[in-house]
Parts: structure tokens; sequence; C-alpha cells
């Protein structure tokens, strides 16, 4: 069994800031973790994956991600706000094994972040 | 970049009429899901399809649901009696290896 706990429904920041997003995740077996980010009436847009190789993971538009294991956490980080960057954020959790439910998702509450001028 | 497209993007539909919601996955994708997010809430797993079968459904996804892939190339899930609690955005998502990959969504709104 998966689950995803993102801590803070709501982070609010100034531009030029940084941006951390707090995920955490408990997972039976080994995991891949994800960030999706969905901007107002679209769909889910994969920011960046951990996929059992490096720890620091490199997103697109300037995100990073830690997997931290000892602590089952995936934080996402960005060190300096934009503007364009207000959008809602999604933590998900997959099992990293193979079978049926290969690729099946299992995601947080998710995170609005609002990014002041 | 290839990607998952959805048919309609916006779907309005009277209480008790049946609705095909329409996906055509990555083609050389094995595995589809169907996720559903209510207004306000997280995006939540429905139901994933591999081999031509179900492999894996959630609570939510009961009698009034079923989902086909009639040509190989379509991924179509359809509700069959809709209910006002229906009114979601409806995710197809495919994946052959990590990551998954999303549509746009379809907007069903039950009136």
């Amino acid at each position: 069994a998966q689950s995803v706990t993102q801590l803070g429904s709501h982070v609010s920041v100034s531009e030029g800031a940084l941006v951390l997003l707090r995920c955490n995740y408990s997972s039976s077996v080994p995991p891949y973790l994800f960030w999706y980010v969905q901007y107002p009436n679209q769909g889910l847009q994969l920011l960046l994956k951990y996929t059992s190789a490096a720890t620091l993971v490199k997103g697109i538009n300037g995100f990073e991600a830690e997997f931290k294991k000892s602590e089952t956490s995936f934080h996402l980080t960005k060190p300096s706000a934009h503007m364009s960057d207000a959008a809602e954020y999604f933590c998900a959790v997959s099992a990293n094994a193979g079978g049926t439910s290969y690729g099946k998702l299992t995601f947080g509450q998710g995170t609005i972040l609002t990014v002041h001028p | 970049e290839p990607e998952v497209t959805q048919t309609p993007s916006h779907q309005v539909t009277q209480m008790g009429q049946e609705v095909i919601l329409r996906c055509v996955p990555i083609s050389n994708h094995l595995y589809f899901y169907w996720y559903r997010q209510i207004l306000g809430q997280k995006v939540e797993f429905l139901v994933s399809f591999y081999n031509n079968e179900i492999s894996e459904k959630s609570e939510i996804f009961d009698d009034q649901f079923s989902v086909e892939r009639p040509d190989g190339s379509n991924f179509t899930l359809k509700i069959r009696s809709t209910k006002l609690e229906d009114s979601a955005m409806y995710f197809c998502a495919s994946s052959l290896d990590s990551p998954t990959s999303f549509g746009p969504g379809t907007r069903l709104t039950v009136l």
C-alpha cells in the first residue's frame, strides 16, 4: 500500500524567494516518486521524477527535489520563485516493481502555490 | 513528443444519461489508466488496464463504470447512468515505463 502526504495545502511566497513544497510518502515497496504541476483549467504536467537513480533530481522550470529514504520525504524546491510558478503541485508515488499495477500513481492532496510580486 | 489525447474536452450531460469519454494513449504504451479529480480535491485512481483487461480498480469504479480498448488505439471510459457526484475532471493516462503520461482531461458536468 502507498500513500502521500503533502504538508500545507497553500504556500505563499514572494517573487524571488525560495519555494519549498513538502511531500512525505509511505510505501511497502521501493517507490518511484513524482511531482506534477497543474495550472488552472489544465491537465497534469510532469515536473520531475525519482526512479532510484540519483537522489537529487532536477526537473523543468528550475525545480528540483531530493529523495531522502530515512525521512521518507521528497520535498520540492526552487531557489527563486517566479510569478509563472503559481499553480497547484501534486506529489505522487508508484511502485517501482513491474506487474499489473505498474505505473499506477497515488497522489497527495496538492499544494497551491501563490507567488506575490 | 507523443502525447495522450482526450475527447471531448468538456461534456455536459443530464443525470441518468450514459457518457463515453475517449482517450488515445501514446502508441507504444502498454498500461492505461483513468483518474478522476473532483473540483478542489486530489486526483484519484479509478482503474488500470493491461493486456486487454482490467488489472486493478478502486472502490470508486463500481458497476456503472466500464472501460474498453475497442480498436488497439482508443481507450474509453463509459459511465452508464451518470449521477451528480460524477461531475469531475477525468484524466486518461498511459505508461510503458515510468513516468505516467497524462492527457489534458475531460471536464464532465452532470446536471
